[in-house]
């Protein structure tokens, strides 16, 4: 059974940083392409980002908003997936979800971890 | 980026009853070369994270009762659900996978009448 948990939220003021992490475990890791995706209750679902599998180059794509703030990687030898937070703005509050991204459904966020929230707030 | 809207944003179906949601995308997310799709349906029950029933506009994931359909091609999409559960109460998204950014729909609320 796939299961993905996510820690590292918690409270941050604006401008400050904050890594949130996703164990992964159920399937083949270091194979799989991953996302982070988002929500909140204004602007709902918001893909930041995803990192390919190193088979595939390893590299990164990011959401406009977050481009050259947050960064993606992984650690395939701990089965983990990262977000590193750099400069945080109030519109970051957010629930953020780790997800495989089409480990079985090609293309689809076809598994999601439960979420850990994010309020950056004074 | 090519912006998903969904109609309506809520809507109330008595148990047994048909519920339809409409997805529009600002873009055609049929990729001709393999005359498919790019599009999604998601479900997110209250205090669960999103869940895939529908792929390829119209297949449905493993598991996902077969009440539960998607229709459409190119930039108009549709979700039925032909009898509603109780079970069935949720927000649902669609969301395109044909070009980064991925992006979703802003989601239909569907509740009991």
């Amino acid at each position: 059974e796939v299961q993905l948990v996510e820690s590292g939220g918690g409270l941050v003021k604006p401008g400050g940083s904050l890594r949130l992490s996703c164990e992964a475990s159920g399937f083949t890791f270091s194979n799989a392409w991953m996302s982070w995706v988002r929500q909140t209750p204004g602007r709902g679902l918001e893909w930041v980002g995803r990192i390919r599998s190193k088979n595939d180059g390893g590299t990164t794509d990011y959401a406009a908003p977050v481009k050259g703030r947050f960064t993606i990687s992984r650690d395939d030898s701990k089965n983990t997936l990262y977000l590193q937070m750099n400069s945080l703005k109030t519109e970051d509050t957010a629930v953020y979800y780790c997800t495989t991204d089409g480990v079985v459904i090609v293309h689809t966020f076809d598994n999601w971890g439960q979420g850990t929230l994010v309020t950056v707030s004074s | 980026d090519i912006v998903m809207t969904q109609s309506p944003d809520s809507l109330a179906v008595s148990l047994g009853e048909r519920a339809t949601i409409n997805c529009k995308s600002s873009q055609s997310v049929l990729y001709s070369s393999n005359n498919k799709n790019y599009l999604a349906w998601y479900q997110q029950r209250p205090g669960q994270p999103p869940k895939v029933l529908i792929y390829w506009a119209s297949t449905r994931e493993s598991g996902v009762p077969d009440r539960f359909s998607g229709a459409g091609s190119g930039a108009d999409f549709t979700l039925s659900i032909s009898s509603l559960q109780a079970e069935d109460v949720a927000v649902y998204y669609c969301q395109q996978y044909y070009s980064v950014p991925r992006t979703f729909g802003q989601g239909t609320r569907v509740e009991i009448k």
